[in-house]
């Protein structure tokens, strides 16, 4: 499986936009990049996924560099309710294809 | 958003006892469900992908006599952690798949397993 790196902890301030970086240097033609991040003490949420283009929706933005060695979440306001610890994994495309979990951001987000 | 949901979402048992963890899809049908562990302070850690009607499949170093996985349903799937021991004391998520060609898997809140 292609690997996925990440920062081990972000700190945001409340009302601020965070961008929680991710690299995949070796990620392939058929790779979806997913972002699950978990609660303290609950399981993991799905958060945006996406290929090649980058991409919305109401709980963050994606943005994919164009060589997709690397993309970004985007938070555009944190809240306290955003502190949790957010994983980006890489799943080819495909019918119940596995995810493999790494070490994850963990995001502080403070007032 | 669907909904997963996992009963109990707490459990205290003896060693060598046994215990069930029911996974639930509540308002989508589930082609595949996957169960994870995570101990404190670390990752998720797959240890099987159960499809409906199907024998699961385990990720290597997982046992799959002690980890009973039953998926009789397209709503329900069941872990058993079986002759449970101290060491077996996690934190269990188990997730739900609408098998479509992109996949988004759904999570459940998990169980807590402490064994004594």
């Amino acid at each position: 499986d292609a690997k996925t790196t990440q920062p081990n902890s972000m700190e945001s301030n409340e009302e601020e936009p965070v961008h929680l970086p991710c690299n995949h240097s070796t990620i392939s033609g058929t790779d979806y990049i997913h972002w699950y991040r978990q609660l303290p003490s609950q399981g993991p949420e799905y958060v945006i996924h996406g290929l090649t283009s980058n991409v919305n929706n109401r709980m963050a933005s994606l943005a994919i560099a164009e060589d997709r060695k690397s993309s970004t979440l985007i938070l555009h306001r944190a809240t306290l309710r955003d502190a949790a610890v957010y994983y980006c994994i890489l799943s080819p495309s495909g019918t119940a294809s596995k995810l493999t979990f790494g070490t994850g951001t963990r995001l502080q987000v403070t007032l | 958003g669907a909904v997963v949901s996992q009963h109990p979402s707490r459990v205290i048992c003896k060693s060598g006892t046994s215990v069930k963890i029911e996974c639930r899809s509540l308002d989508f049908q589930a082609t595949t469900m996957f169960w994870y562990r995570q101990f404190p302070k670390k990752s998720l850690m797959l240890m099987a992908t159960s499809n409906e009607g199907s024998k699961a499949t385990y990720e290597q170093g997982v046992e799959k006599d002690k980890f009973l996985i039953n998926h009789a349903s397209l709503t329900l799937s069941t872990l058993t952690v079986t002759s449970a021991h101290p060491e077996d004391s996690s934190f269990y998520i188990c997730s739900a798949s609408l098998g479509r060609a992109i996949d988004t898997q759904y999570f459940g809140p998990g169980t807590r397993l402490t064994v004594l």
